[in-house]
């Protein structure tokens, strides 16, 4: 059984550039959370993503946006992308309705 | 809103000692979910342990204990004997139990074990 994948492990952007990460979730995980964590803090809710739709999302502006496939992978989109961006980003996969987050080991992303 | 409180920053303990993590939570749900997962080096979560809001008995796993307590609003967590290898940033996190059931994180404690 593979864990959650994610990609670019580290990535280092351009103030006002885009950037796409993405997840492959553990197998049989059909629901996907995006976190994001500054460095000393805890992670914090991005949004979900529930047979390709999104199902909840924290307070974070539009400029972060997402998507889901239908084999349950997912894209994490930034725009315009601004210095306090920069973070650890953490997908998490889980069963909806079985209760349980595997998390990936995250992308770290540096704006200069 | 849910808020989880972690007050300890940093603990540094010398191996083989016993330690407490404290997790302290507000939120105004009846019904939730309270967890604890490991950060190492490398990044990821790793899952601890997950207590439903209306199970209230302590857990043990090996030398990891919990201690659950809904009049304070705590959740605990004990380590035992401590080795080296558990050196790690410990989170406390808080869900709901309906809609998304997003993780709310506490700050996180940053255990160091010295040998």
């Amino acid at each position: 059984e593979t864990g959650v994948t994610q990609s670019p492990t580290h990535l280092i952007k351009t103030r006002g550039q885009q950037v796409t990460l993405r997840c492959s979730s553990q197998s049989g995980h059909n629901t996907v959370s995006w976190y994001q964590q500054a460095l000393g803090q805890g992670p914090q809710f991005i949004f979900q993503y529930y047979r390709e739709e999104e199902n909840g999302r924290g307070n974070f502006p539009p400029r972060f946006s997402g998507l889901q496939f239908p084999n349950y992978s997912s894209e994490l989109n930034v725009n315009a992308l601004e210095l306090d961006d920069s973070a650890l980003y953490l997908c998490a996969s889980s069963l909806q309705h079985y209760y349980g987050y595997t998390f990936g080991s995250g992308t770290r992303l540096t704006v200069v | 809103a849910q808020k989880v409180t972690q007050a300890q920053t940093e603990i540094s303990v010398v191996e083989k000692e016993d330690v407490t993590l404290d997790c302290v939570y507000e939120t105004r749900d009846t019904t939730y979910y309270l967890f604890w997962y490991k950060q190492p080096p490398s990044g990821e979560l790793v899952f601890l342990i997950r207590r439903n809001s209306f199970d209230e008995q302590n857990e043990i796993s090996g030398r990891y204990s919990w201690n659950f307590q809904k009049s304070t609003s705590s959740f605990n967590f004990t380590i035992t004997a401590s080795q080296v290898v558990d050196s790690a940033v410990y989170f406390c996190a808080l869900s709901e139990a309906e809609g998304a059931q997003k993780l709310v994180f506490g700050q996180g404690t940053r255990l160091t074990i010295n040998p």
